[in-house]
């Protein structure tokens, strides 16, 4: 069965400081990946996804995830995180033309001011 | 602009008690999904539904139910609540078409269970 599995539950950092959030997953099929951002108090929305092509992805608010395949992981990486990064981090995968899209635990983003 | 809408953000219940959450989309979405969502477990899959009236158990379907009779909406039935699903329920939707199966969420229904 799929899973997938977040390195870090819980993560401090500075305003400016960098960021890289870990995220393997075991598939060993064709596969999309998504990171999705919960917000304080809004809704799960979309970061970024992979389905094919460049394995190095940009999302929105700078952020970007670089898929290995030979690692199965797709870590999550910002430069210069902001105070406004605060939130909840969730690596997600399904099998291409698949159903199911599976989530990992997530992660807690606390960045001070 | 996209929307998935539950119908309650809150709800306390008893135990025993019969507990309907209802989900519609307004994006003509073929696919919709339950997921419950607790700390610490991330997002874990209930039900999905294909089409209408179409169902599929997901990886944790014990003590729910689901109900799919038009396409922008999708409801969630817990027969008879008990304590252990107290937890956040996420409603998403998703095209069936396209390359990538971006998924569309709610804002949630906070359920607790006494």
């Amino acid at each position: 069965a799929q899973s997938v599995s977040q390195h870090n539950h819980h993560v401090i950092l500075s305003e400016a400081a960098s960021l890289e959030l870990g995220c393997n997953y075991s598939y060993g099929g064709t596969v999309n990946l998504f990171w999705y951002v919960q917000y304080p108090g809004q809704h799960l929305q979309l970061l970024l996804k992979y389905f094919s092509g460049d394995p190095l992805v940009k999302g929105i608010k700078g952020f970007e995830a670089e898929f290995i395949k030979s690692k199965f992981s797709f870590n999550l990486r910002k430069p210069s995180v902001q105070w406004s990064d605060t939130a909840e981090y969730f690596c997600a995968v399904n099998e291409s033309g698949g159903f199911k899209t599976i989530f990992g635990a997530g992660t807690r983003l606390f960045v001070k001011a | 602009d996209v929307k998935v809408t539950q119908s309650s953000r809150y709800l306390v219940k008893r135990t025993g008690e019969k507990v309907f959450l209802e989900c519609v989309q307004d994006m003509d979405h073929e696919n919709m999904f339950w997921y419950r969502q607790d700390p610490g477990l991330g997002l874990r899959l209930i039900y999905f539904s294909y089409d209408v009236k179409m169902k599929e158990k997901g990886d944790i379907p014990e003590g729910y139910s689901v109900s799919r009779e038009k396409k922008e909406r999708f409801s969630l039935i817990l027969e008879s609540a008990s304590t252990n699903q107290t937890s956040m329920y996420l409603c998403a939707s998703r095209d069936s078409g396209g390359a990538v199966g971006e998924l569309f969420f709610g804002e949630g229904s906070r359920l607790t269970v006494l």
